[in-house]
This record gives C-alpha cells, sequence and structure tokens, in this order.
C-alpha cells in the first residue's frame, strides 16, 4: 500500500495547455509538500500545508496553483504550460512542520512540455 | 553562487570501497543537515538527519558536519551495488517548518 501516491506518473503536453497532478498520502500525515526537480537533479521546494493551510509559497509563477481539499490530499494544477515547465514533480508529506528533513516522498509526476 | 553545493559526479568505485560524499555551504544560519538517497525513478528518501556540528552513524553510514568550515560529509562503508543511486545533501534552520535547501546530488555507481 504506497505511503505516497501521485497520479499521474507521465505527463506529455503541449505548450499552453493546463494540466493537473494529483498527490494522496494514507500516512496521517498533518503537512504536504510539492517539490520540483530539474534535469539536473536540483529540488526546491514550492509549497507547503499545514493542515490545509498554506505555509511555504516559494517564488513559483501564479500559473501554479496548489489545492488542499483535506489533509490527505495536495493536488497542483499548472496552467499554461511552458517549455521550462518540464521536470519531475514531487509530493511528500511529514507528521508536522518539521526541519528534521523526515519527510516521505513520492514518485514524482514527469512533466515534459512540448 | 548556490547556497548548497555538491559536486554531481558521477563517482564510481568498487564493491567494499569507501565512499566519501560531500557538500559545501554558505548560509550560517542553516542547524539541520540531511543525506538523502534517491534511487532512479523514484523519490529521495531520508538516510540521517544531524543536528549541528559533529558526527552521526547508522550502520554503514556516517554522517559528518563541520559547521565552523561549513562542510558536511556523508561516509559509506562496504559499499555495495545496491548503493548505486544519487545521494542528495539538505539543509535547514532552527525552525521546524523552516524550508529544505538542496544539494544537487551526487550520482554514486558501486561496481560488483
Amino acid at each position: 500500500d504506497t505511503a505516497v501516491s501521485q497520479t499521474p506518473k507521465y505527463l506529455v503536453t503541449q505548450m499552453g495547455n493546463d494540466k493537473s497532478i494529483k498527490c494522496e498520502q494514507n500516512l496521517g500525515h498533518d503537512t504536504m509538500y510539492w517539490y520540483k526537480q530539474d534535469s539536473k537533479k536540483f529540488l526546491k521546494i514550492m509549497f507547503s500545508y499545514n493542515n490545509k493551510e498554506l505555509i511555504i509559497n516559494e517564488t513559483v509563477p501564479n500559473r501554479f496553483s496548489p489545492k488542499s481539499p483535506d489533509k490527505a490530499h495536495l493536488n497542483l494544477h499548472i496552467n499554461s504550460l511552458e517549455l521550462g515547465d518540464s521536470a519531475v514533480y514531487f509530493c511528500a508529506s511529514s507528521l508536522g512542520l518539521t526541519n528534521t528533513g523526515e519527510l516521505f516522498f513520492g514518485e514524482g509526476s514527469r512533466l515534459t512540455v512540448l | 553562487q548556490k547556497e548548497v553545493e555538491q559536486d554531481p559526479g558521477p563517482l564510481s568505485v568498487p564493491e567494499g570501497a569507501i565512499v566519501s560524499l560531500n557538500c559545501t555551504y554558505s548560509n550560517s544560519a542553516f542547524q539541520y543537515f540531511m543525506w538523502y538517497r534517491q534511487y532512479s525513478r523514484k523519490g529521495p528518501e531520508l538516510l540521517m538527519y544531524t543536528y549541528s556540528s559533529g558526527n552521526k552513524e547508522d550502520g554503514r553510514f556516517t554522517a559528518q558536519v563541520d559547521k565552523s568550515s561549513k562542510y558536511i560529509s556523508l561516509f559509506i562503508r562496504d559499499s555495495q551495488p545496491s548503493d548505486s543511486a544519487t545521494y542528495l545533501c539538505a539543509m535547514s534552520g532552527a525552525s521546524s517548518g523552516d524550508k529544505l535547501t538542496f544539494g544537487t546530488g551526487t550520482r554514486l555507481a558501486v561496481r560488483p
């Protein structure tokens, strides 16, 4: 039973399209995150939510909009996709707010924008 | 210049070797230091974290932090082919909820 699951795993789409990635965790955690990993493996936080409340909102274009309908779900919607959005997007969760890195990551959603 | 620098490798070693992976950083506010392992096409998994300076050991893995030099290391003893992965260092500040800042990862290959 997967702890943090993301769908879809792979996404290929044209520039200008809108797409969503869904994330669900069954660990009972309060905090969820979206990270972006570029082709050079650099992993950078985009958003974090704690109990459905937005905590971290990095300098991400407002084409990216996270939504947390409940503590177990954090979805990412991307409008007007651009070539530079091509990356692997990881969802993660933690028991609560943490600075000790005890995060559980999903397997990633690989987005390719053509 | 990135806040956290990590040699991307790849690093190739024979099975049984001792591996040393390193990161340097510039932000003196970092207090917690982590190492993650990421297998190909998988998400990162936390290996261990250390608070402030010092050493921490977990099985074949030892993490070292030298805050005076802003330098952290991960040593892997008796390396195995199953250790072949990308190793990411990460750091954060003193407050819970402080964001993690990652290095770009070092790709390690352990040859049988």
